[in-house]
């Protein structure tokens, strides 16, 4: 089935760097997604991406959509002590009826940040 | 607008038992999907309602089972629980069209013991 990798699997960064972390897949996505997850908390969404080659930003991140379709890059700038949590890529999985919702999730890149 | 709320939070049971859990939608949101998140892992799609029908189904046995309510709530069952069923049980729910506006809840954290 369609699987998503990301790399690195964790991240210790001073307060105020950039990060960057990536998601790859052996199969195309038409959609990629990035999500991030506090502790006891559900995933939430940052950045969708729908176009092979965007390039979106949400204020301190930007993330982009690979030529190829089969990557996705995420960049956080000046790092600070709130984006300690887990990220997430996803996208569309086939699973029959419609595809909305119906997401494959990689497994994680853990980020902390030391103040 | 209320947002995603799932009961309980926390829930321990022995193996071979059977367990619900709950959902209640965002206001709005007719579409709802259940997620299973193992300890250090990803969610992985378990399947989806709309309209009160299953809307695809990912790689779970029929043990996993669900129904969505005419009010967009709904529920997951599982049925002879086994160890490895220990995980956070997510719901999420959104509008059917619209792209990817999925608002997930807190989850409820089921262990099997």
């Amino acid at each position: 089935g369609q699987q998503l990798n990301q790399s690195p699997q964790s991240m210790f960064i001073q307060e105020g760097e950039d990060v960057s972390m990536n998601c790859t897949s052996s199969s195309i996505f038409n959609t990629w997604l990035w999500y991030k997850q506090d502790p006891g908390e559900g995933p939430v969404l940052l950045i969708a991406l729908y176009k092979a080659g965007e390039l979106t930003s949400n204020g301190r991140l930007t993330a982009q959509f690979g030529i190829t379709r089969k990557d996705s890059f995420l960049n956080i700038s000046a790092s600070i002590p709130s984006d300690v949590g887990i990220y997430f890529c996803a996208g569309p999985t086939n699973a029959g009826g419609t595809s909305y919702g119906k997401l494959t999730f990689g497994q994680g890149t853990i980020l902390t940040v030391h103040p | 607008e209320t947002g995603v709320t799932q009961s309980p939070t926390h829930l321990i049971k022995t193996r071979g038992q059977q367990v619900t859990l709950r959902c209640s939608s965002q206001s709005g949101h007719n579409t709802v999907s259940w997620y299973q998140q193992a300890l250090g892992q990803g969610p992985q799609f378990i399947f989806q309602y709309y309209r009160e029908e299953e809307n695809g189904r990912g790689n779970f046995p029929p043990r996993f089972s669900g129904l969505q309510f005419p009010n967009y709530s709904s529920e997951l069952n599982v049925n002879a629980l086994e160890l490895d069923d220990s995980a956070l049980y997510l719901c999420a729910s959104s509008l059917a069209v619209g792209g990817y506006g999925y608002t997930f809840g807190s989850g409820t954290r089921l262990t099997v013991v």
